[in-house]
Order: C-alpha cells, then sequence, then structure tokens
C-alpha cells in the first residue's frame, strides 16, 4: 500500500532554514506530481508547493514563493522542502501528499502522509 | 485566486442523522472539486473528487453534489466512524485552495 513519511520537523529560530523529506513507498513515485500541504495548529489545510513527476516543474503558494523550494530525488523515492528565511507563520504540520493522476499534477490529492511538526520559535 | 467558503464550521448531530455541509467557491471551478475526512491526530483523506465521483472504499453514505459554484457533501446517515473534521477543495486552476473545514461533533 502507498506509505507517505515526513522527516526533518523540529523547533527552529525565526530566520533559520530547515529541511524536510518525504519518503515514499508502495508507488511508482516516479510517475506522480507531489505536494506539500501544511497545517497550522488548531487550524485549516494550506497548500504550500508542488513538483511535477519528473521534477521540471514547480509552483507555490504565495506565503512561500522565494522562501521554500521544493525537489525531489526519483532514484531515492523521496520529495524535499527546503524552507528558508522562517517565520512564526510557518509554524506548523507539514505534510507530503502524492497527487492523484499519472504524470500529472492535477492538485487532486490522492494519498496524505501524516505530516511532521515545524515550530518556529525564539 | 479562488477562495472556498466552508459551512459550517461546525455540526453536531446524532448517530443516524443526515448531515449536510456546503462549500462555496469564488469563481466557477468546472466541477474540479474534493473532499477529504480528517481525524485528529491522522492524515485527511479523500472522499469525493470531481465533485460527486465516490473514491474507491468510501463507503456509499458519502455523496457529493454541485451547483453552479456550490458544492454540497451529504452523509446519508452518520456513523460514530464519521466524526471527524471535513474540507473542500478545488483543483481547477493553481493555486489550490481548501475551505476552512467542518467538524462534525456528537450530539
Amino acid at each position: 500500500q502507498v506509505q507517505l513519511m515526513e522527516s526533518g520537523g523540529g523547533v527552529v529560530q525565526p530566520g533559520r532554514s530547515l529541511r524536510l523529506s518525504c519518503g515514499a513507498s508502495g508507488f511508482i513515485f516516479s510517475n506522480y506530481g507531489m505536494h506539500w500541504v501544511r497545517q497550522a495548529p488548531g487550524k485549516g489545510l494550506e497548500w504550500v508547493a508542488v513538483i511535477s513527476y519528473d521534477g521540471t516543474n514547480e509552483y507555490y503558494a504565495d506565503s512561500v514563493r522565494g522562501r521554500f523550494t521544493i525537489s525531489r530525488d526519483n532514484s531515492k523515492n523521496t520529495l524535499y522542502l527546503q524552507m528558508n528565511t522562517l517565520t512564526v507563520e510557518d509554524t506548523a504540520v507539514y505534510s507530503c501528499a502524492k497527487d492523484y493522476h499519472f504524470y500529472g499534477s492535477s492538485g487532486l490529492l490522492q494519498y496524505w502522509g501524516q505530516g511532521t511538526l515545524v515550530t518556529v520559535s525564539s | 485566486d479562488i477562495q472556498m467558503t466552508q459551512s459550517p464550521s461546525m455540526l453536531s448531530a446524532s448517530v443516524g442523522d443526515r448531515v449536510t455541509i456546503t462549500c462555496r467557491a469564488s469563481q466557477y471551478v468546472s466541477g474540479w472539486l474534493a473532499w477529504y475526512q480528517q481525524k485528529p491526530g491522522k492524515a485527511p483523506k479523500l472522499l469525493i473528487y470531481k465533485g460527486s465521483v465516490l473514491e474507491g472504499g468510501v463507503p456509499s453514505r458519502f455523496s457529493g453534489s454541485a451547483s453552479g459554484t456550490e458544492f454540497t457533501l451529504t452523509i446519508s446517515s452518520l456513523q460514530p466512524d464519521d466524526y471527524a473534521t471535513y474540507y473542500c477543495q478545488h483543483y481547477n486552476v493553481y493555486p489550490w485552495a481548501f475551505g476552512e473545514g467542518t467538524k462534525v461533533e456528537i450530539k
């Protein structure tokens, strides 16, 4: 079955950086677009970024564009999120999600990981 | 950008009740609307896509409908396993956006 496992979260000071990872199994990782979605404590879901199946296209939410970078290593079945210049507003559980469509980045999120908590605090 | 407005934010219902949750898009999304269920501490689960198509394995008591920019999630007979928070999401065009969520609580 599809499994998505995030790691790399933790407590970080404002202005610092953090890199999240998402290990994937149970499907052909290199055939699907992948997303990051976050959820601030007690809040709703916010889509963060997407990367195409082959890594050639990326899109970001306005709130993170220019600070966050999504990437993938298809040889390792791993998705990444490099987060720079973090602010307290970035505090959230970050989850990776598999796009529904083969070779697609449709925005329909078929499977999600449980997430990793990022806390930005001085 | 397209905004999604979901209502109510919370509702209390009993087992066996019919439950309806509404989601309105700020622009036409061509039916590209999904519903997710999230339980505390768990990953969201895809229930419905394309407004009314049930994802595999989702019980038939869940249904979705659409009228223009308004979408509805209906649970025909609420079961104990259905107490959760439900989110709508449009995936018409980037950037994709979620509604604020509806928490379904036990009455």
